[in-house]
């Protein structure tokens, strides 16, 4: 299966900024998605990001707030825009192995709090 | 619209006892179901999925399309199996999945 790396682990960042989360996969992959995990909650898909095309954002989630990158095959950006406290959560990303049901694999997430 | 519904939000049991964690959904079509686990500090990794049919760790789950659900069992728990557990759907026709809330297992020695 894909192995996913994401960075950063976690950070802890001001109001009002911004912070950009980078997620690299060891091998092509057709869809990225992100997904956003609240203290003491379920997983929330927030978008799926196709290569060379927009991301396709869920109910609730907008490009402005949560700006999608996928340049090409293994790698996609999330950025979380004009961060307040409520953004603080866990940032996941995911892809899917195959199309034959074997399941999505999972970045190891991004712990953010926002003070 | 699709839905995952899993009822407990804690379920505890002694070692050696048997488990089930249930799953119900919502979906009008024919949906892949999977199941998924978090062990403390460790990233979400798939533990079942329906298609294949196999027991992984001793954990079963059985798709029951009559009652829509997609509930994972094991005969004997041991204290490993402490995490948390998430039930998730992927629809025919797409490719993202949903997840359940989530249930977390605790087992008593």
């Amino acid at each position: 299966s894909a192995v996913i790396s994401q960075k950063p682990s976690r950070d802890i960042c001001q109001r009002g900024t911004s912070l950009t989360i980078q997620c690299q996969v060891d091998s092509q992959v057709t869809m990225m998605f992100w997904y956003r995990q609240q203290p003491g909650q379920s997983l929330t898909l927030i978008a799926t990001a196709n290569q060379g095309s927009e991301a396709t954002y869920e109910s609730g989630f907008v490009i402005d707030k949560f700006p999608i990158s996928r340049p090409n095959l293994t790698f996609s950006t999330l950025t979380v825009s004009n961060m307040s406290p409520e953004d603080s959560s866990i940032y996941l990303c995911s892809v899917e192995v195959d199309k034959q049901g074997f399941g999505y694999t999972f970045g190891s997430g991004t712990r953010l709090t926002v003070v | 619209a699709q839905r995952v519904t899993q009822p407990e939000k804690l379920l505890s049991v002694f070692k050696g006892a048997p488990v089930e964690l249930k799953c119900n959904y919502s979906y009008s079509g024919s949906p892949e179901l999977f199941w998924y686990v978090q062990y403390s500090r460790q990233r979400l990794q798939l533990l079942l999925r329906h298609i294949s049919r196999e027991s992984i760790k001793g954990f079963t789950a059985d798709l029951n399309k009559g009652e829509t659900s997609f509930h994972l069992k094991k005969p004997f728990a041991q204290e490993e199996d402490s995490a948390m557990y998430y039930c998730a759907l992927r629809g025919s026709s797409a490719s993202k999945i949903i997840f359940g809330s989530g249930t977390r297992l605790s087992i008593r020695p």
